[in-house]
């Protein structure tokens, strides 16, 4: 059974630190990887997707990494800002025909003015 | 392109009641997956529909049942509402149609807030 998890589950920063938002997973027989953001009482918004045969996917300030074999993912954050403050979630995809994603807890951040 | 829709957002029921949650797909999409968010367990997989055909279900008992139509959109039904199923009820859609790796990416809505008092 898939297990993912992420540490810590609360991080506060100041402006402008760089950061990085761990995800591990227990069976790396995954499809892909989807980092997602939350805010408060709101859905989920798709950040990043990482294939299983790629390493690594860039948006703008985002950055999220994958290594397969040691089952873990990161999602790297430059020069954060406040309104980055929100939860971040990690969710992989097992391989085969379904659209079954198992999902961390998540990370709630907080980018200090 | 809209987003992917969901109605009501806001629900208030009472034990013992039962109820009907509804979801649009983005257009073209013929994926729609459920799942339930709660502080203390997060987002658990419910079921996922493809081409009107349920392909995956997760571990919820029977009280949770769904259903999609020919246009992909889908509905899911609570019966005998407990005080548990309190709970954020989120669907996504996805392509899944054609092959290729981003035809999997998962777009959530903005969810359901389901409130059973």
């Amino acid at each position: 059974k898939q297990e993912v998890t992420q540490i810590p589950a609360a991080l506060s920063v100041p402006e402008g630190e760089n950061l990085v938002l761990n995800c591990s997973f227990t069976d790396s027989a995954i499809y892909n990887l989807q980092w997602f953001r939350q805010d408060p009482g709101k859905g989920l918004t798709s950040l990043l997707l990482i294939q299983s045969s790629q390493r690594e996917q860039t948006s703008g300030r985002l950055n999220a990494s994958l290594d397969k074999s040691s089952g873990r993912s990161t999602l790297y954050i430059a020069a954060s800002q406040p309104g980055d403050s929100a939860t971040y979630l990690c969710a992989v995809k097992k391989t085969g025909a379904n659209s079954k994603l198992t999902f961390g807890k998540g990370i709630t951040l907080s980018v200090r003015p | 392109k809209a987003g992917v829709t969901q109605t009501p957002r806001y629900l208030i029921k009472t034990r013992g009641q039962q109820v009907t949650l509804s979801c649009s797909p983005i257009s073209g999409h013929r994926s729609v997956s459920w799942y339930q968010q709660t502080p203390g367990q997060g987002l658990q997989f419910l079921f996922e529909y493809f081409s009107e055909t349920q392909r995956n279900k997760g571990n919820f008992p029977g009280r949770f049942s769904g259903r999609q139509f020919s246009n992909s959109r889908s509905e899911m039904n609570v019966s005998t509402l407990e005080l548990g199923d309190s709970a954020l009820y989120l669907c996504a859609s996805s392509h899944q149609l054609l092959a290729g790796f981003s035809y999997n990416e998962q777009f959530f809505g903005p969810g359901t807030r389901l409130t059973v008092l």
